[in-house]
């Protein structure tokens, strides 16, 4: 089997500040995706990657930036963090583009301050 | 893109008892209906899926059911024991597109 690693698990940040969240896979998986869950709203998908290089929006991209700098390793960028925000970010990937199971990290805690 | 609904949104159940979610969608391209469950702190993990190809599947004491004409399909977990007691996500996507999660079902097993 395979692991995702994101990091940092917990991040704290400022009001306004760019934020950057990591996620490695070696799963070999070529789709990997970023999920944001807040509590009571599930899971809403930001970005995801079909591919080395390549970046689909999801419903929740205004705001973000993401980076998939190679097959292993996708990252992801809150442009401008808004105060008071609390979520769980999760990276996720996928052997494939869809109907393929879907494989979840353990996530990144933001609290903006 | 896709929506999905879920309900109910807690659902409570006694020891031994069945416990049911139903989850309903609007793209009818969408063809893979997997279903999660995630304990706290932990990440989602798939417990059972669904393809469009079938209208019933069964793992044990999970049962998956979908129907593709009303758009909807539920998740039955029969027997329900204290470890059942999690989160779980319904999730529906279609070829070349991330899953769209349903809000999520708080799952509870009384004694």
């Amino acid at each position: 089997g395979g692991i995702i690693t994101q990091t940092p698990k917990f991040l704290i940040g400022q009001e306004g500040q760019k934020l950057t969240l990591k996620c490695q896979q070696n799963f070999n998986h070529d789709t990997m995706y970023w999920y944001r869950q807040d509590s009571g709203k599930g899971l809403r998908l930001i970005y995801y990657s079909i591919t080395e290089n390549d970046l689909q929006k999801g419903d929740l991209s205004e705001g973000y930036d993401a980076s998939r700098e190679k097959k292993s390793s996708f990252s992801l960028t809150v442009t401008s963090a808004q105060k008071n925000e609390m979520a769980v970010f999760l990276c996720a990937s996928s052997d494939g583009q869809g109907g393929t199971e879907v494989f979840f990290g353990k996530g990144t805690r933001l609290t903006v301050v | 893109g896709e929506q999905v609904e879920q309900l109910p949104s807690i659902l409570r159940v006694q020891e031994g008892s069945s416990a049911s979610i139903n989850c309903s969608y609007e793209d009818s391209a969408s063809n893979y209906f997997p279903w999660y469950k995630q304990e706290p702190g932990e990440n989602p993990k798939l417990i059972i899926d669904i393809r469009s190809n079938m209208e019933r599947k069964q793992i044990q004491e999970l049962i998956v059911l979908l129907d593709k004409k009303a758009k909807r399909f539920s998740l039955h977990i029969t027997d329900t024991q204290p470890g059942d007691s999690a989160m779980y996500f319904c999730a529906a996507s279609g070829y070349a597109q991330g899953l769209t999660f349903g809000l999520g079902t708080r799952v509870s097993v009384f004694p």
